[in-house]
């Protein structure tokens, strides 16, 4: 069956330090991964996805996620957190043969201190 | 400009009581459109989805259904919501460049 997991319920990182959010899947066939953050009460935004190509995917807001197939991690990273990155950041993976059915991941919060 | 319209924001709304939320997208034709759930705590979890005017695919059967009368038109609903029908409603449109855009979402609590 596919799944997506965040181990980590919450990361704390210090401005100016990098950050790491977490994502393993598990997926049959090849994968479709994004990365969106949500801001408090609002919709979801997209950061980034990786369909094919290179395994090191830049995006949005100085994002950039590496696929690894090996891992099966997509790990989401950024070298040097603002507090405006505190948020709450999913994880999501595409099933299906298809962009269009995704599981989400149940979401890390990150909170960026000054 | 393609946009993703949701309303309302926020809803309060007595156990027993319909519940109807409305999605709709612009700038684009023949849209796949998505419902999703989020609950206090926990991942999106998938409702349903939609390819086509009619076309409705339900993945978790549960006390909502969708319906999508017009292209560019989603909507969730209810007949009598329960008090687990509260949390977060998104309506999400599927780019053909892949990923989505979402709305931005309803904050349902059941009372």
């Amino acid at each position: 069956a596919q799944s997506v997991a965040q181990p980590e319920d919450q990361v704390n990182v210090a401005e100016g330090n990098p950050l790491t959010v977490k994502c393993t899947y598990s997926v049959s066939g090849n994968p479709y991964l994004f990365w969106y953050v949500q801001y408090p009460n609002r919709g979801l935004q997209f950061l980034l996805k990786y369909i094919t190509g290179d395994n090191l995917v830049k995006g949005s807001y100085g994002f950039e996620a590496e696929f690894n197939k090996s891992q099966t991690s997509f790990h989401l990273k950024k070298p040097s957190a603002l507090v405006s990155d505190s948020a709450l950041y999913f994880c999501a993976v595409g099933y299906g043969g298809s962009q269009g059915n995704l599981i989400f991941g149940k979401g890390t919060k990150l909170s960026v201190k000054p | 400009s393609q946009t993703i319209h949701q309303w309302p924001a926020t809803l309060v709304q007595p156990v027993g009581s319909p519940l109807s939320l409305e999605c709709t997208v612009e700038g684009t034709s023949n849209p796949n459109l998505y419902w999703y759930r989020q609950a206090a705590g926990r991942g999106l979890q998938l409702l349903f989805y939609s390819v086509g005017i009619g076309q409705i695919s339900s993945e978790v059967p549960q006390n909502l259904s969708a319906s999508r009368p017009q292209d560019r038109q989603f909507i969730l609903s209810s007949k009598k919501l329960l008090l687990s029908d509260s949390g977060f409603y998104l309506c999400a449109w599927e780019k053909r460049s892949g990923g989505y855009t979402f709305g931005s979402g309803t904050r349902l609590t059941v009372v």
